[in-house]
């Protein structure tokens, strides 16, 4: 099966302009995560989605970051305005509802955003 | 979640088994123990995962200690490939609604010729 799709694969901005991403997760996969990793970290829950509904977004700075799951299918991240402490990697991963989801993730490759 | 504490990094022979320690002292008895690794420019990958029988797929064992509060993840014979930073988990096994991963620091393995 073809796995999580994520684009683009790298991004140069300056701080204070806008960002987005895209991520199209494997088929048929009910819920959908973005995390952010930091350089030297592990990754970090930002916001889950069930479908296209949101399940957890505690940890989204929703003053500058926002997502969507538009007809719980492909979701987009967007960043506006960037702030130098944003430069991370931003993965993208799914799970298919059932029990296999209960324990298993796939992720994307990521897109890594430098923010100059 | 029950916090975990891994070492920094270890290095392995290629051939020989790689043992990965974790230790998680306040795991309650309904928190699993999970394992994911993540390969250098690439997403995090799913290898194992336990409650407290061992457990062993085409990947792993998972060795849980009978109190829990430790575990070992064995790569029975490492190549080069294996070369990651491994993560240990620790969460309960929620619905599919509340799955989120909880990553710390992990160990970075490095396999050499």
């Amino acid at each position: 099966e073809a796995g999580v799709a994520q684009s683009p694969r790298y991004k140069i901005i300056e701080k204070r302009q806008s960002v987005a991403f895209w991520c199209n997760p494997i088929s048929g996969h009910a819920t959908l995560y973005w995390y952010q990793q930091i350089l030297g970290q592990g990754p970090k829950l930002l916001i889950q989605f069930q479908n296209n509904g949101v399940v957890d977004d505690s940890q989204l700075p929703k003053d500058r970051f926002s997502a969507e799951r538009l007809k719980g299918v492909d979701s987009t991240l967007k960043i506006q305005p960037a702030k130098l402490e944003d430069s991370a990697v931003y993965l993208c991963a799914s799970s298919p509802w059932g029990s296999r989801g209960l324990y298993e993730q796939f992720f994307g490759p990521g897109t890594r955003l430098t923010v100059l | 979640d029950a916090k975990t504490t891994q070492p920094t990094s270890m290095d392995c022979a290629e051939g020989r088994a790689a043992n990965l320690p974790c230790n998680h002292s306040t795991i309650s008895g309904n928190e699993y123990v999970y394992w994911y690794r993540q390969i250098h420019s690439q997403g995090p990958q799913y290898i194992i995962h336990g409650l407290k029988n061992n457990e062993t797929n085409e990947m792993a064992s998972l060795i849980i200690t009978e109190d829990r509060k430790s575990s070992t993840l064995i790569l029975p014979h490492a190549t080069l490939r294996d070369t990651a930073v491994y993560y240990c988990i620790v969460r309960v096994l929620r619905n599919n609604a509340g799955n989120m991963l909880t990553f710390g620091g992990g160990t970075r393995l490095m396999v050499k010729p």
